[in-house]
C-alpha cells in the first residue's frame, strides 16, 4: 500500500551494529505496529503505538525500541543487531475510530539480514 | 504463541478449482480477518468477519467463522493464477492487537 512507505527496503548489516527502519503513513491513522516476519512462523508483533504518547510491547520486543515522532512515523531501532534478527519487518497502520474496525495497511516490507 | 494454526500450510490446486483454508484458535476474538501476501511483499487485508457474524461474502471470497469451535474457513471460488499467494488469518483478541496465524501457501497452476 502506497500509503504506508518503509525505508530502507533492504539492509545488510554486521552484528553488533546499530540499525535503524523507518515506517511513514499518509493514511493519518493513529495506530501504528511493527511486526516481523520469519520463514514458518506468520507476523509477530515487536511494537505497536495507539496514539504519539502511547508505546507499548508486543510479543517479541526484546533488543528492539521504537520511536514515535509524529503521528505519521514509527521508527524500529536494533540497538545491536545479532544474526537471529535477520528477517523481513513490517509497519502497520490502522483506525478504529467512528465504528470501523481495526484492520491493518501494510507497508511493503524491510528486508534486514545481519551477518 | 501463536493464536491461530492454520491448516493446510500449502495447497496446490488448478485454476478453475475451489480452494478452502482453516484457521483455529484459541481464545475468544472481537473479530477475525483473513490477509493475503504476494511472495515477499506486504500484507492485503482481505475480509473481516466479526465475532456474531457466522459467514460472509466479498467477491470470489467466502469466510465463515464457528466461536463454538474456535475456527474459521475461506473459501476462494473459481481459483485464479494470480491468487498465488499466502494467506493468513488474523485474530482480534484485544482492543488493536491482531494474531497472525503461520499462512497457508496457495498455488493456483494455469
Amino acid at each position: 500500500d502506497a500509503d504506508v512507505t518503509q525505508t530502507p527496503r533492504n539492509r545488510i548489516t554486521k552484528t553488533g551494529k546499530r540499525i535503524m527502519l523507518e515506517c511513514s503513513q499518509t493514511k493519518g491513522h493513529d495506530r501504528m505496529y511493527w511486526y516481523r516476519q520469519d520463514p514458518g512462523l506468520g507476523l509477530r508483533l515487536i511494537y505497536y503505538s495507539f496514539d504519539v504518547k502511547d508505546i507499548n510491547k508486543g510479543e517479541i520486543s526484546d533488543g528492539y525500541s521504537v520511536s514515535r515522532q509524529a503521528q505519521a512515523k514509527f521508527s524500529l531501532s536494533l540497538e545491536s543487531a545479532i544474526p537471529n534478527q535477520t528477517a523481513l519487518y513490517f509497519c502497520a497502520t490502522s483506525d478504529p475510530s467512528g465504528g470501523r474496525t481495526d484492520t491493518q495497511y501494510f507497508g511493503p516490507g524491510t528486508r534486514l539480514t545481519v551477518l | 504463541s501463536q493464536q491461530g494454526e492454520e491448516d493446510p500450510q500449502a495447497l496446490s490446486i488448478q485454476e478453475g478449482e475451489n480452494a478452502t483454508m482453516n484457521c483455529s484458535y484459541k481464545t475468544s476474538i472481537n473479530n477475525l480477518q483473513w490477509y493475503r501476501q504476494n511472495s515477499g511483499r506486504g500484507l492485503v487485508h482481505l475480509i473481516l468477519i466479526r465475532s456474531n457474524e457466522r459467514e460472509k461474502h466479498s467477491g470470489r471470497l467466502r469466510v465463515t467463522l464457528d466461536t463454538s469451535k474456535k475456527s474459521s474457513s475461506l473459501l476462494i471460488t473459481a481459483s485464479r493464477a494470480a491468487d498465488t499467494a499466502s494467506y493468513f488469518c488474523a485474530t482480534d483478541v484485544t482492543q488493536g492487537k491482531l494474531i497472525f496465524g503461520q499462512g497457508t501457501e496457495l498455488s493456483v497452476k494455469p
